[in-house]
């Protein structure tokens, strides 16, 4: 099956500074990604939906300032969470699709941001 | 409210018994429906889907599920479950007014396997 990449596995960061999350697509063009958040213990929440070439679509009560998204190729995108503080500490997935709508979308292992 | 709802947050079933795990959602039209599997380390792998068709669907691994329209429910099933499929379950469902693109999952069930 198809393959999607995210790095880094988990980083810990201090409030104010702004990480960058790597989402890609390994054996595949993925014409759209995603972004999720997932908090301890809670199911996924779609952040938002990004198509290469075009600006991210954010999903209501995501600030799109804090959570830039970058679609730049069919095989990257990234999330860069600026000025981070604890409260953005969680676990943020992406996944990528080929083609169409409800084609299977593949996803990432995640990544575990902490903010000190 | 439009939602996903997983009642059983955690479920323990012995090694080759059965296995039933519950999804109901709440959309005015029949959504996509989708169940992944969630292990420690690794992402979501999607272990069947449906969209039409025969109501009973075939997965990866064993895994079967049936949808039932009356009841608007999208059970999962295996017949004999194996240790290695102590993980977290998720259903998740592809809203007709996303153009069957965006998923709402629901807030899984954790799959504990007793010896």
């Amino acid at each position: 099956g198809a393959v999607v990449s995210q790095h880094p596995s988990w980083v810990i960061c201090k409030s104010g500074t702004s990480v960058k999350i790597e989402c890609r697509s390994l054996d595949f063009q993925a014409t759209t990604m995603f972004w999720y958040r997932q908090f301890p213990k809670q199911s996924l929440m779609l952040m938002a939906t990004s198509n290469e070439g075009s600006k991210a679509t954010y999903e209501q009560g995501v600030e799109k300032d804090k959570f830039l998204i970058n679609h730049a190729s069919l095989t990257l995108s990234t999330l860069t969470v600026t000025s981070a503080h604890p409260e953005d500490s969680s676990f943020y997935i992406c996944s990528a699709s080929g083609q169409g709508p409800a084609d299977t979308q593949y996803f990432g292992p995640g990544t575990r941001l902490t903010v000190l | 409210a439009q939602s996903v709802t997983q009642p059983d947050i955690h479920i323990t079933v012995s090694e080759g018994a059965s296995l039933e795990l519950r999804c109901n959602y709440s959309y005015g039209a029949t959504p996509y429906l989708f169940w992944y599997v969630q292990s420690p380390g690794q992402g979501l792998q999607l272990l069947l889907k449906y969209f039409s068709g025969d109501t009973l669907v075939q997965g990866i691994k064993g895994f079967e599920a049936e949808f039932k329209r009356s009841q608007s429910s999208f059970n999962l099933r295996k017949p004999s479950v194996h240790w290695s499929d102590a993980a977290e379950y998720f259903c998740a469902v592809a809203k007709p007014n996303t153009g069957f693109q965006k998923l709402v999952f629901g807030t899984g069930t954790r799959l504990l396997v007793s010896p």
